[in-house]
């Protein structure tokens, strides 16, 4: 069974800081991987959608980069501001599934 | 173009109630799933559909869980009866087109967030 780990927990950065999120998985056979933002008390929004034979998305501040054969996926923000507080889920899609990690919790202070 | 609509937003019920939240994906979207986040966890998937019939039902518990997919397009997702341990955020998301090779994109609602006392 496929399971997702996203590290730290929770993070504390002054604004224009870049930072990096961590998420990893056990089964490398995914054929997409997808970043998620989630505002308190809202629904998630994607980010970014890298396909299985891609290394990288990039869109605006943010870069994702998959390395499917360590398990491994990482998130970069660049420059961050308050607005980019919230928490980040990384997904895996399987099969027939969607498994998610249970976030980074950012938080960039003015 | 419009994202995927739930409703209602909030819920609060009694032990023992039953509930039910409706969700209309994006147009043309072929899978709809419905996921429990309880707070501080990720998602956990319940039941997901390829236009009418059921892919993955194996984490609803089925005793009181039900949901169904008319015509491929809008869903409903009920508890009966309902439980303290329910109390979570039950969203709705849609994609083209199933999981696995060429799988799309997930779009996500803003959640029906359920309160049981």
């Amino acid at each position: 069974k496929q399971e997702v780990t996203q590290i730290p927990a929770a993070l504390s950065v002054p604004e224009g800081e870049n930072l990096v999120l961590n998420c990893s998985f056990t089964d490398s056979a995914i054929y997409n991987l997808q970043w998620f933002r989630q505002d308190p008390g809202k629904g998630l929004t994607s980010l970014l959608l890298i396909q299985s034979s891609q290394r990288e998305q990039t869109s605006g501040r943010l870069n994702a980069s998959l390395d499917k054969s360590s398990g491994r996926s990482t998130l970069y923000i660049a420059a961050s501001q308050p607005g980019d507080s919230a928490t980040y889920l990384c997904a895996v899609c399987g099969a027939n599934n969607l498994f998610f990690g249970t976030g980074t919790r950012l938080t960039v202070i003015p | 173009e419009a994202g995927v609509a739930q409703s209602p937003r909030y819920k609060i019920i009694e032990k023992r109630q039953s509930v039910a939240f409706w969700c209309n994906p994006i147009s043309g979207h072929a899978t709809l799933y419905w996921y429990q986040q309880i707070l501080g966890q990720g998602p956990k998937l319940l039941i997901q559909f390829q236009n009418n019939g059921v892919v993955d039902d194996s984490q609803l518990p089925k005793d009181r869980f039900s949901a169904e997919r008319l015509k491929g397009v809008d869903s409903t997702l009920k508890i009966q009866p309902a439980k303290l341990e329910d109390s979570a955020v039950y969203l709705c998301a849609s994609s083209l087109n199933l999981g696995g090779q060429g799988s799309t994109e997930a779009f996500f609602g803003q959640g029906t967030r359920l309160t049981v006392v």
